[in-house]
């Protein structure tokens, strides 16, 4: 079945440093990709979606500048934290979609938290 | 438009009973249904999907749901649970519509299943 690899699944950083998170489809292509967030006890909060080689569609009221997305190939894309802070300690999941209709592929997820 | 609610923000069933997760749904269109569970610091894992085929549809791990549009649910059950159950639920819809929304997914808030020994 499709697998998608989510990397890292933990980290922790200092404030103000930029974390990358990287999202890959590790059997199959996609051509699009969505990153979530959520928060502890609450269900994903889609943040963007990510279309190979055209720039992320964001949610309203997620700052594109704060959460760089970009998806240079069909099996990768990445979500950059830039100046991170703790208000952006949360739970980043990406997923594949893997056509109209059909279930998306999650990753595991990456716990990230800003000191 | 679409939309879904999860009726239950709490389930809890004591090991070898039944479970029953419960949801309801709003869609323009004709909809593809989903039950994903999720453990701890990780991601979704698909259990079921339901996609205009079999009302009756049966997933991994013993669970089943089953579609009816005159109700607009998507119930998920399995006839005994085992501990290993005991995680959060999302039941999400993707409407297939021809518009921007097109293939985008919609969430519940999830319910938490917790089995008691």
């Amino acid at each position: 079945g499709a697998v998608v690899s989510q990397h890292p699944s933990w980290v922790i950083c200092k404030s103000g440093t930029s974390v990358k998170i990287e999202c890959r489809s590790l059997d199959f292509q996609a051509t699009t990709m969505f990153w979530y967030r959520q928060f502890p006890k609450q269900s994903l909060m889609l943040m963007a979606t990510s279309n190979e080689g055209s720039k992320a569609t964001y949610e309203q009221g997620v700052e594109k500048d704060k959460f760089l997305i970009n998806h240079a190939s069909l099996t990768l894309s990445t979500l950059t934290v830039t100046s991170a802070h703790p208000e952006d300690s949360s739970f980043y999941i990406c997923s594949a979609d893997t056509g109209l209709g059909q279930p998306q592929h999650f990753g595991d997820g990456t716990r990230l938290s800003i000191l | 438009a679409q939309s879904v609610t999860q009726l239950d923000s709490h389930v809890s069933v004591s090991e070898g009973t039944p479970v029953l997760l419960r949801c309801n749904y709003s869609s323009s269109y004709s909809p593809s249904l989903f039950w994903y569970v999720q453990h701890p610091n990780k991601g979704l894992q698909l259990l079921l999907k339901y996609t205009s085929a079999a009302t009756l549809v049966k997933g991994i791990n013993g669970f089943e749901a089953e579609f009816k549009k005159s109700e607009t649910s998507f119930h998920l059950t399995k006839p005994s649970a085992h501990m290993s159950d005991a995680a959060e639920y999302f039941c999400v819809v993707i409407s297939e519509a021809f518009n921007t929304n097109a293939g985008k997914s919609t969430f519940g808030d999830g319910t938490t299943l917790t089995v008691k020994p």
